[in-house]
């Protein structure tokens, strides 16, 4: 069974830096045709994708975001970490991981989600 | 980039009727890299439909995809009261529609 679940601060300031950890279990990510996602949705909106880490270090990030984001990996640790700097108010939302499954690219498995304000 | 535009933005039903969801393309999107997801409120996505027509597991057989190239759809044959919430699609573990909310009538 697949589990993920996000942690990281539920409030920052704008211009800070936001730093998330996916833990996960039921997978490793040093096995080939794996991959971890990353996904937000602000309240009431629809879902963003931001960032895709694959189980051989290759990364995608949202083109609109990919000089703001960084997703790396601790495999030994079985966690995903997405940075995002120079956080907004309009970053204010829920982010999710999720499991993703290569030759396909569908999400089978989500976290719960975390819900990250920003805020002075 | 590939963007995925989803219409209507609203579908409003009642249990039992058909719903006919529609996605599509920006450019053309192999059938294989196509996803469709249930949100309910307060709850995280998930996955309905893979490869534009393979339900994912435990998934009732009144969802079903099709589509190929630029145009998807998904239809929910008969509605179900847990059935309305917000339905997106995705092409290949990146960009997201906007989103379909089929609500009560």
């Amino acid at each position: 069974q697949i589990t993920l679940k996000e942690s990281g601060p539920t409030l920052v300031k704008p211009t800070q830096t936001l730093t998330l950890t996916c833990t996960f279990s039921g997978f490793s990510l040093s096995t080939g045709g794996v991959g971890v996602g990353w996904v937000r949705q602000p309240p009431g909106k629809a879902l963003e994708w931001l960032a895709l880490l694959y189980w051989d270090e290759d990364k995608r990030y949202s083109p609109s975001l990919k000089s703001r984001l960084t997703i790396t990996k601790d495999t030994s640790k079985n966690q995903v970490v997405l940075t995002m700097t120079n956080m907004d108010p309009v970053d204010t939302a829920t982010y999710y991981c999720a499991h993703m499954d290569y030759d396909s690219g569908k999400y089978d498995s989500w976290g719960q989600g975390t819900l990250v304000t920003v805020s002075s | 980039e590939i963007v995925l535009t989803q219409s209507p933005g609203t579908l409003s039903l009642s249990p039992g009727e058909r719903a006919t969801l529609s996605c599509r393309a920006s450019q053309s999107v192999s059938s294989s890299y196509l996803a469709w997801y249930q949100q309910k409120p307060g709850q995280a996505p998930r996955l309905l439909i893979y490869g534009a027509s393979s339900r994912a597991t435990g998934i009732p057989d009144r969802f079903s995809g099709s589509g190929s190239g630029t145009d998807f759809t998904l239809t929910i044959s008969r509605l179900e009261p847990e059935d309305f919430a917000v339905y997106y699609c995705q092409q290949y573990g990146r960009a997201f529609g906007p989103g379909t909310k089929v609500d009560i009538k």
